[in-house]
């Protein structure tokens, strides 16, 4: 069983549109976790974290839920901007401290 | 510009051959990861460097891998006798701070290599 798991998608959304993403992850005693950016053929970059309390950046809000052990995704008012694969990043701090990536979740904005 | 630099951007080699890549991280960054993206997938972990000391390599595939940072700035990931299944991208990213919880990984662009 993978540590992260994630829907690849693909996700396909008007603009304007509401769409959200969850992933799971399988180590209950992980303790940070956060939101990776993707485009096509570029690197990784850092989108947000996720607070146990949640959080909120302009259009985008990053929810945790322990118990389910799951995180979330929330775009509102999708742009084509947004059109990207999302990361959901896992750190596991029990054995070597490593960043655990999912697979990603590919949206696409439609005009 | 100031960001992680990785060489070369394409690398095609033949099954065999033994290739080294190249990552010049953000100066002054302590942490320094190398990770794999195969086609479709996130980024795998490889191995984490905390200055020049390798402080986990447990992702590293097998012996074939080899990963160094002599100095505590630039580092070289050597793959030798290439496999079809080492084509992927190689990432490196690196961090201001020790430790692999650090939210914020700088990546580089990457190197794409092709095995044949």
């Amino acid at each position: 069983r993978k540590e992260v798991e994630q829907d690849p998608g693909p996700f396909n959304v008007p603009e304007g549109a509401t769409v959200a993403f969850n992933c799971t992850y399988s180590n209950s005693a992980s303790q940070s976790f956060f939101w990776y950016r993707q485009d096509c053929r570029k690197e990784p970059k850092l989108l947000m974290s996720v607070y146990s309390s949640g959080n909120e950046d302009g259009r985008f809000t990053a929810q945790l839920n322990r118990a389910s052990q799951y995180i979330s995704l929330l775009i509102r008012d999708s742009k084509l901007s947004d059109s990207a694969t999302y990361l959901c990043v896992v750190v596991d701090q029990t054995g070597a401290n490593n960043l655990f990536f999912g697979t990603g979740t590919r949206l696409t904005v439609i005009p | 510009g100031a960001g992680v630099s990785q060489s070369p951007r394409y690398k095609v080699a033949k099954r065999g051959q033994d290739v080294a890549l190249r990552c010049d991280p953000i100066s002054g960054h302590v942490s320094l990861f190398w990770y794999q993206q195969a086609l479709g997938q996130g980024p795998e972990f490889l191995t984490y460097f905390q200055n020049e000391a390798q402080l986990d390599k447990s992702g590293l595939p097998s012996d074939r891998f080899f990963a160094e940072r002599p100095e505590g700035s630039v580092s070289t990931l050597k793959i030798q006798r290439t496999q079809q299944e080492d084509s992927a991208v190689y990432l490196c990213a690196s961090s201001p701070r020790p430790g692999q919880t650090n939210e914020k990984l700088f990546f580089g662009s990457g190197t794409q290599l092709s095995v044949l």
